[in-house]
């Protein structure tokens, strides 16, 4: 079973340029999460989608991020414009469904560098 | 709100020695608690999961994490670990309804293995 596929594994960046970032879940799964993870913290979660509607997206700051996950598979994280503040791995997640006994799976994350 | 604390940010074992590793969270009811492990340049990978019965719970590559209450910890213990193991440890409590699926992570625990 292929895992979670993110791309691109790395970007640099100037501050104040867009990025974005894309993700493609387990097949069959129909939640979706973005987690930023800041150098020295855990994942905190930006965005969870249940298909393609948005459940959760009380984290994710709404002037200089989006997210999308049309046609509920493939989802894409962006941000406009770039703060230095950014820099972190963007994690992708998927899970059969929003219950909290339904793993998370994880893919390997997008490091981004603001500079 | 939940909230997750690994007070042990770096540990360095001797492989073959046995490994615990610290874990205690705050939540208002009886929490979903779970144990994942980052290597370098990879994702999230479950070790294991609580969600209630046995408190001796037991995961993948040799782990096991015991549930106490009375504690609020959930800590994760190996009898011998291997060098293979040298990767951050995240502890991670979900929430049972609302925001059921929503993971808080620790600040996780980075374990270094001597030959």
């Amino acid at each position: 079973e292929a895992g979670v596929a993110q791309s691109p594994r790395y970007k640099i960046i100037e501050k104040r340029q867009s990025v974005a970032f894309w993700c493609n879940p387990i097949s069959g799964h129909a939640t979706l999460y973005w987690y930023q993870q800041i150098l020295g913290q855990g994942p905190k979660l930006l965005i969870q989608f249940q298909n393609n509607g948005v459940v959760d997206d009380s984290q994710l700051p709404k002037d200089r991020f989006s997210a999308e996950r049309l046609k509920g598979v493939d989802s894409t994280l962006k941000i406009q414009p770039a703060k230095l503040e950014d820099s972190a791995v963007y994690l992708c997640a998927s899970s059969l469904g929003p219950a909290a006994t339904d793993t998370q799976y994880f893919g390997p994350g997008t490091r981004l560098t603001v500079l | 709100a939940q909230s997750v604390t690994q007070p042990d940010i770096h540990i360095t074992v001797s492989e073959g020695a046995s490994l615990e590793l610290r874990c205690n969270y705050s939540y208002g009811a009886t929490p979903y608690l779970f144990w994942y492990v980052q290597s370098p340049g990879q994702g999230l990978q479950l070790l294991l999961k609580y969600f209630s019965g046995d408190t001796l719970v037991q995961g993948i590559k040799g782990f096991e994490a015991e549930f106490k209450r009375s504690q609020s910890s959930f800590n994760l213990r190996k009898p011998s670990v291997h060098w293979s193991d040298a990767a951050e440890y995240f502890c991670a409590v979900g929430g049972r309804t609302g925001t059921a699926s929503k993971l808080t992570f620790g600040t996780g625990t980075r374990l270094q293995v001597t030959l």
